[in-house]
């Protein structure tokens, strides 16, 4: 049982360059969230998918997109990287409504010149 | 603004009892977590409480929630070189569990 795995564990992109960060979960849980983590600022939601079929954006959405491609996967593309996208990009998943205990990825460090 | 506060930094003697303090402002808060981050890793759940709580313990952790202040703590007895991490303190607001974190606070634990 792997939980919540991302791909890849490091990137290095520069300024205007694309890239798809993947996330994967084998607990059949509904909802699947992306974050990003800078020092200081905790974890900041970027976009969130509350069952397959719908997303819905965070608190910081611009920069990026995503796709719940099916119940196990959520990747998110920034398509045009900016410096300011160097960050730690966390995925996770919970379980449907009643418990939302929230299962994270070890994340992906992202770093744009 | 950020809606979950909590203090950056804390330094506690192995075997002393750590406290780390949080402040929320939304009232209508379902669920309070704590989290821990170790270097490199994602973030773990340590434990929850319901809002309707007032405490909860778990081995050597212990939550408390003031609601009327709108304060949540997590203590940890007998804390170890192990605990030292970043822990996360919080909070769902709606009824299908969207998160809003605190800034996290780095828990160093010297010998």
């Amino acid at each position: 049982n792997a939980g919540v795995t991302q791909t890849p564990k490091f990137q290095v992109l520069k300024t205007g360059q694309s890239m798809t960060l993947q996330c994967a979960q084998d607990m059949n849980h509904n909802s699947m969230y992306w974050y990003r983590q800078d020092p200081g600022m905790g974890l900041r939601l970027i976009y969130y998918s509350a069952s397959e079929g719908t997303t819905d954006k965070g608190e910081v959405p611009n920069g990026y997109n995503v796709s719940r491609l099916n119940k196990r996967e959520f990747s998110l593309r920034l398509e045009s990287a900016a410096p300011s996208q160097t960050s730690v990009y966390f995925c996770a998943s919970s379980a449907d409504r009643g418990r939302y205990e929230q299962y994270f990825g070890p994340g992906t460090r992202l770093t744009v010149t | 603004g950020e809606d979950v506060e909590q203090s950056l930094f804390l330094s506690v003697r192995e075997g002393d009892s750590s406290v780390i303090n949080c402040t929320y402002t939304d009232s209508s808060s379902t669920y309070l977590y704590w989290y821990k981050q170790e270097p490199g890793a994602g973030l773990q759940l340590l434990t929850y409480i319901f809002s309707n709580m007032d405490m909860k313990q778990d081995q050597r952790l212990t939550v408390l929630l003031n609601k009327k202040d709108k304060h949540l703590s997590l203590r940890i007895a007998d804390t170890q070189t192990g605990d030292s991490a970043i822990y996360f303190c919080a909070e769902s607001r709606n009824s299908w569990g969207k998160f809003q974190f605190g800034a996290g606070t780095q828990v160093v634990v010297t010998p």
